[in-house]
Formats: structure tokens, C-alpha cells, sequence
């Protein structure tokens, strides 16, 4: 079956714009995460839905991300007034439930100027 | 808090050599690891997952062994190949929703 897939999958913007990244997980999947990698290093955890709320929600940097699961299903992770230091590779992940394999898609390289 | 360490940074080894990579973790209450491979500019690929009550397991090529209590798992490749050549990274599940913690990574190159 379909694998975790993600849009767009590069993404350059300016600072200061609004950026819309988007998840769509394994079918049947509750549990989402998304993380976020830079260059040379393991990705690093951003927030985690069971189904359509944030569960957790500690690895947002700040209140200029935010990130949504309205059906359970897709998800979007939201960054406003965007900064060159939010320049990374954005994962997102899906397992059937928490403390399962999770499975990643192939990420969104966001490119702040 | 959490922390995994992959030593080295990078491994080139000549092909058909059998290999171990590393994986160190600080926290030792954990139910699962799990090994990723990524290839560069790309996402990351599930190798193996190994539950806390198992010791070992395979997947073709591919051997996984966790030691809890000493906070260690080595991932085992047999009869390397240039195909095998990426980054390895090994990850483990914090705190109740299981968001995983990684190591850097081990950058793998295959010398045909």
C-alpha cells in the first residue's frame, strides 16, 4: 500500500512569509509525529497527534509553529512569520498506534531566504 | 532526558567486509529501538524494529541486536555491498507517546 507521503517537497520562501507543509499518513494510521532535521544531525521532535489532537506538542520551538489533524488523517504543520533558522528538512511519520514502528515520509526541505 | 550516541560520524569500509555499527542510549526503560536508513536527500527507511523483550532480529542481510541494560544495540551487516552506503541512524521512544530520539548517525561508505 500506499507509504507516508508528503507536499510540497522543497520549499523556498522569504522571511517573514506563512508556510503550509502537509502530511498525509498511512492509511489507518492514528498515530502522527513530525519532526524536523538539520544538516549533519538525527531529526528531532516537533509535536504528536493520536488521532485528531495534539497529544504532545513540547518539541515546538515556538508559538510562530502550529500544526493541525482536523479528520485524523492529514496533517498540516503551520510556520508563520518564517526565519532563515527554520531552514530544515521537515519529517513527518506515522505509526497504527504510539509505541509501534513508525514509518516517515520522504520530507519537505523548507529554504528560508 | 534522553540521549543516543552513534560513534563514529562516518565508517568506509571495501566491499564484501562484514560490519557493525553502534548505537548508545542513556535511558534504559524503553520498550523498542528502531533502525532508519537514509539515503542522501531523502527520507528515512525503517531496517528493523526490535521490542525490548527480544534480543536479536534479522531482516535479510541485517542483524539487530539490543542490550538494554547496558544501553547498547549494534546493527550488523553482512557481506557489505556499494548499495549499502548511507546514513544509519538508530532511534528509541521517550516518554509516554513514544516521539523518538535519535543519534546523528553513521554516514556508511561501500568502496566496490
Amino acid at each position: 500500500g500506499a507509504g507516508v507521503s508528503q507536499t510540497p517537497s522543497n520549499k523556498v520562501t522569504e522571511k517573514g512569509k506563512y508556510v503550509e507543509l502537509r502530511c498525509d499518513p498511512i492509511s489507518g494510521h492514528t498515530a502522527l509525529y513530525w519532526y524536523r532535521q538539520s544538516l549533519g544531525q538525527g531529526p528531532e521532535f516537533l509535536i504528536y497527534f493520536q488521532g485528531t489532537g495534539a497529544a504532545d506538542d513540547s518539541g515546538l520551538p515556538n508559538d510562530r509553529f502550529f500544526a493541525v489533524r482536523p479528520e485524523g488523517s492529514v496533517s498540516t504543520l503551520k510556520i508563520q512569520r518564517t526565519e532563515r533558522g527554520d531552514s530544515a528538512v521537515y519529517l513527518c511519520a506515522s505509526s497504527f498506534v504510539h509505541n509501534n514502528e513508525q514509518f516517515f515520509g520522504p520530507g519537505t526541505r523548507l529554504t528560508v531566504l | 532526558k534522553q540521549e543516543v550516541t552513534q560513534i563514529p560520524a562516518a565508517l568506509s569500509v571495501p566491499e564484501g567486509e562484514n560490519l557493525v555499527l553502534n548505537c548508545s542510549f542513556t535511558d534504559s526503560a524503553i520498550y523498542n529501538l528502531q533502525w532508519f536508513r537514509q539515503d542522501p536527500g531523502k527520507g528515512l527507511t525503517s531496517l528493523l524494529l526490535i521490542q525490548s523483550s527480544q534480543r536479536e532480529q534479522t531482516s535479510g542481510r541485517l542483524n539487530a541486536s539490543l542490550d538494554k541494560s547496558s544501553g547498547r544495540s549494534t546493527l550488523y551487516i553482512a557481506a557489505s555491498q556499494p548499495g549499502d552506503s548511507a546514513t544509519y541512524l538508530c532511534a528509541v521512544p521517550t516518554g509516554a507517546n513514544s516521539k523518538l530520539t535519535f543519534g546523528k548517525g553513521i554516514t556508511l561508505s561501500v568502496r566496490p
